[in-house]
């Protein structure tokens, strides 16, 4: 039982650049969020997905796309990065919508 | 739109009781307290959450006054492993989307540092 996977760990983007990060959780959850983390910002909800075929925003939102994949995978895209998207990037998951958050270990993402 | 406030840091000793209070003036009557740890390079970890009074579990206790306008984590006997920052989440995830202007309300987090 892993919980939940991010990949990768780490990254370097050039600004411009695309990349997927990746997210699957084992727990059989409904619910799937991303976040990201910045110094000083604390977590911010970028989209989340409240059940297989269903996403939607959350605070941030701007420079993102999600898919959720099937029940267990909960992709990000950044079609275009930016080095304001340099950050910390976890994805969470839970049984229902107010239940416990379980988190990845996050991706660090660097944009140049 | 709830807003948070934590104290950036706090300092403890082993085996003393720590609590840590969040303000939380704008709080709507839907929202949920949660508590989450989080150790460098590591995702948050769930500690406790509540609505109102007292809430325990077997690491930490909850306590929300009746206007929970506040709320306050409590670590007894704390120990070194437990040094880590503490973030309190104000929120109603079922509540949460584009088209209702509601938000999950994370506070900016408290270092905790226990010395032996």
């Amino acid at each position: 039982n892993a919980g939940v996977t991010q990949t990768p760990k780490f990254q370097v983007l050039k600004t411009g650049q695309s990349m997927t990060l990746q997210c699957a959780q084992d727990m059989n959850h409904n619910s799937m969020y991303w976040y990201r983390q910045d110094p000083g910002m604390g977590l911010r909800l970028i989209y989340y997905s409240a059940s297989e075929g269903t996403t939607d925003k959350g605070e941030v939102p701007n420079g993102y796309n999600v898919s959720r994949l099937n029940k267990r995978e909960f992709s990000l895209r950044l079609e275009s990065a930016a080095p304001s998207q340099t950050s910390v990037y976890f994805c969470a998951s839970s049984e229902g919508q107010r239940g416990t958050q379980y988190f990845g270990p996050g991706t660090r993402l660097l944009v140049l | 739109l709830a807003k948070t406030t934590q104290p950036i840091s706090m300092d403890s000793y082993e085996g003393q009781e720590v609590n840590i209070t969040c303000s939380h003036n704008n709080i709507a009557t839907n929202d949920y307290i949660t508590w989450y740890q989080q150790f460098p390079s590591q995702g948050p970890r769930f500690i406790i959450q509540g609505y109102k009074t007292k809430v325990t579990n077997e690491v930490a206790s909850l306590f929300i006054p009746a206007d929970r306008k506040s709320s306050t984590l409590s670590l007894p006997r704390v120990s070194l492993s437990d040094t880590a920052v503490y973030y309190c989440l104000v929120g109603d995830m079922g509540l949460i989307g584009a088209g209702n202007n509601r938000k999950l309300i994370w506070g900016l987090g408290t270092s905790l540092a226990v010395n032996p």
